[in-house]
């Protein structure tokens, strides 16, 4: 599964859009990009996933790049309970397991 | 449904000792795993299982046992204990049929201290 590269932290002013980006510029056409987040001492949670196109749900919207070498989460109006690690996880569909990196520690202010 | 749920939340155990953590899941999910997240860390595959009587490695097996004998549940054996095996530990599952999406259901954790 390809690597990725996510900022370690970052901060977000409450009620605005909070953009997070990921690098896997060493990603494989049939590798899928997930996003997973974890809030303090919680299990992760699934938030979206996508392959090529530009995909939303009710909890973010994801944006691949053309070349899918990079990505980024956006959520569109964040809160305090966003405050948590954000993981960007690269895993091809016939894999059964997810690696997860470093995060991103996201901060929500108000 | 309860989800996933995991026994105990908090254990203390002394080098050498054995325990085993509990995990079950009332979804009927036939894929089961298990984490353990050091301070500060992302998450690492241990063992997960695909289905009853199915376990296989994952990236961080070592003194760990696992089996899987129905759907329910999945159980994470330490055999021998080592202070390197402190660590909280999170169970997951998902169904079968849900390899792309993969969205897994997570555990609250097991909090394991080794003395």
């Amino acid at each position: 599964d390809a690597k990725t590269t996510q900022p370690t932290s970052m901060d977000c002013a409450e009620g605005r859009a909070a953009n997070l980006p990921c690098n896997h510029s060493t990603i494989s056409g049939n590798e899928y990009v997930y996003w997973y987040r974890q809030i303090h001492s919680q299990g992760p949670q699934y938030i979206i996933h996508g392959l090529k196109n530009n995909e939303t749900n009710e909890m973010a919207s994801l944006i691949i790049t053309e070349d899918r070498k990079s990505s980024t989460l956006i959520l569109p109006h964040a809160t305090l309970r966003d405050t948590a690690v954000y993981y960007c996880i690269v895993r091809g569909a016939a894999g059964n397991k997810l690696t997860f990196g470093g995060g991103t520690r996201v901060l929500v202010k108000p | 449904n309860a989800g996933v749920t995991q026994t105990p939340k908090f254990q203390v155990l002394k080098t050498g000792q054995s325990m085993t953590l509990q995990c079950a899941q009332d979804m009927n999910h036939e894929y089961m795993s298990w984490y353990r997240q050091d301070p500060g860390m992302g998450l690492r595959l241990i063992h997960y299982s695909v289905g009853a009587g199915i376990t296989d490695q994952g990236e961080v097996p070592n003194g760990y046992n696992v089996s899987r004998s129905t759907t329910e549940d999945f159980p994470l054996r330490l055999l021998s204990a080592a202070p390197s095996q402190t660590s909280v530990y999170f169970c997951a599952s998902r169904p079968a049929g849900d390899r792309v999406k993969n969205e897994q259901f997570f555990g609250p954790g097991t909090r394991l201290t080794v003395l």
